[in-house]
């Protein structure tokens, strides 16, 4: 059974700053990962995808990595701003021929930055 | 123009009434999904589904069912609703070749 955690739960730190959020799953045998944030009260807005045979996403200040033999991702947050504050969720997609596996979610971070 | 929408975003009901959520993906994705988030705020999937199969997550009881009239729209029909349902109720689709879900705004149901 996968398992998707996510370190830390919460987060407060300084407009400008670099940060890291922290996501491990417990299969390797994925076949993507997935970061969203969700707004309080709001949807999930997709950030950014990796597929297993990546490495690495970038989309302007934010960075994905993958390492699918550790079970780790990190998603890299550059020059924090007011509003990046959000929840942070990690999703693993589970490799299956069948291919309609839905995504196991971690439990997200929640980061507040603060002007 | 909404990639993922779903419809009633409010949803207040009693105990024992059957109620349906309605969602549409104009994404042309193959696969659709059930999402439930909890008071805790966790995403669990509840089904998957295209035109081929359907998987069903073992902890969803079977008052919940999914129909797809076709392959753009997958709608939740719940019976006998119980207090343990209230959460908000997320759909999303995804191109299986792609990998990427997109979800829909939700739908935050209560039941009394």
């Amino acid at each position: 059974k996968q398992e998707v955690t996510q370190i830390p739960a919460a987060l407060s730190v300084p407009e400008g700053e670099n940060l890291v959020l922290n996501c491990s799953f417990t299969d390797s045998a994925i076949y993507n990962l997935q970061w969203f944030r969700q707004d309080p009260g709001k949807g999930l807005t997709s950030l950014l995808l990796i597929q297993s045979s990546q490495r690495e996403q970038t989309s302007g200040r934010l960075n994905a990595s993958l390492d699918k033999s550790s079970g780790r991702s990190t998603l890299y947050i550059a020059a924090s701003q007011p509003g990046d504050s959000a929840t942070y969720l990690c999703a693993v997609r589970r490799y299956s021929g069948g291919g309609a596996d839905g995504l196991t979610f971690g439990k997200g971070t929640h980061l507040i930055i603060q002007p | 123009d909404t990639a993922v929408s779903q419809t009633p975003k409010y949803l207040v009901t009693q105990m024992g009434n059957d109620k349906s959520i309605k969602c549409e993906q104009n994404l042309g994705h193959d696969t659709m999904y059930w999402y439930k988030q909890d008071s805790k705020k966790f995403l669990k999937i509840m089904f998957s589904y295209n035109n081929k199969e359907l998987i069903i997550n073992e902890t969803v009881p079977n008052r919940f069912s999914p129909k797809s009239p076709d392959k753009a729209h997958l709608n939740l029909h719940i019976n006998s609703l119980e207090l343990g349902d209230s959460a908000v109720y997320f759909c999303a689709s995804s191109q299986f070749t792609s990998g990427s879900s997109s979800f829909g705004p939700g739908t935050r149901l209560t039941v009394t």
